[in-house]
């Protein structure tokens, strides 16, 4: 069974620019999660969608958005980009919410110059 | 607010010495454990999770509601167990998202 698909792996930007990171979830799961995995920040939560509606958001600006498609993959954007959103950014699906077990992708790389 | 705390960032041990993670958390609700796990150049992976009470590559851990608490243990470390170790609880009343601990780097010398 194919796992959690990032893409693109590394995203190269400059400030004020705009970023999307996708995410495939696996077959079945209707949950995906994104977290932020700064240097020297730990891993944090930014956003939950589930049945493709926003369920739930960390402690971000709102420039930090998403969306999650009918097929249930999912699109994280950044907007207005600055030098502390660059981090690696891990998705994350579930079959049962809350409380089930979060299956992680492989991260896209974010570096904001 | 949920809080969890890792206080080791760097744990050194001897291969077949025994280790122990420690994971404490602060909490306003009912939390579901998990330990995640990330070996070098590999995704982020669960290790255990406290309902099933699994014993999985020799680990366990114990969950103390009177410490909040949910250290994990293994008895003989192997070489193969470094990797960096998180703890990450999730709160049902916080629609599931994991709240991850800082994380501590394992490292088990020959």
């Amino acid at each position: 069974e194919a796992g959690v698909t990032q893409s693109p792996t590394h995203l190269i930007k400059t400030r004020g620019q705009q970023a999307t990171l996708r995410c495939s979830p696996i077959s079945g799961h209707t949950s995906v999660y994104w977290y932020q995995q700064a240097l020297g920040l730990g891993l944090q939560f930014l956003l939950w969608y589930d049945e493709g509606e926003e369920r739930n958001r960390g402690n971000f600006p709102p420039r930090f958005s998403g969306r999650q498609f009918p097929n249930y993959s999912s699109e994280l954007n950044v907007n207005a980009l600055e030098l502390e959103d660059s981090a690696l950014y891990l998705c994350a699906s579930s079959l049962i919410v809350p409380g089930g077990t979060q299956y992680f992708g492989p991260g896209t790389r974010l570096l904001v110059l | 607010a949920q809080r969890v705390t890792q206080p080791e960032k760097l744990l050194s041990v001897f291969k077949g010495a025994p280790v122990e993670l420690k994971c404490n958390y602060s909490y306003s609700g009912s939390p579901e454990l998990f330990w995640y796990v990330q070996y070098s150049r590999q995704r982020l992976q669960l290790l255990l999770r406290h309902i099933s009470r699994e014993s999985i590559k020799g680990f366990t851990a114990d969950l103390n509601k009177g410490e909040t608490s949910f250290h994990l243990k293994k008895p003989f470390a192997q070489e193969e167990d470094s990797a960096m170790y998180y703890c990450a609880p999730t709160f049902y009343n916080q629609g599931g998202k994991l709240i991850f601990g800082q994380g501590t780097e394992l490292s088990v010398k020959p």
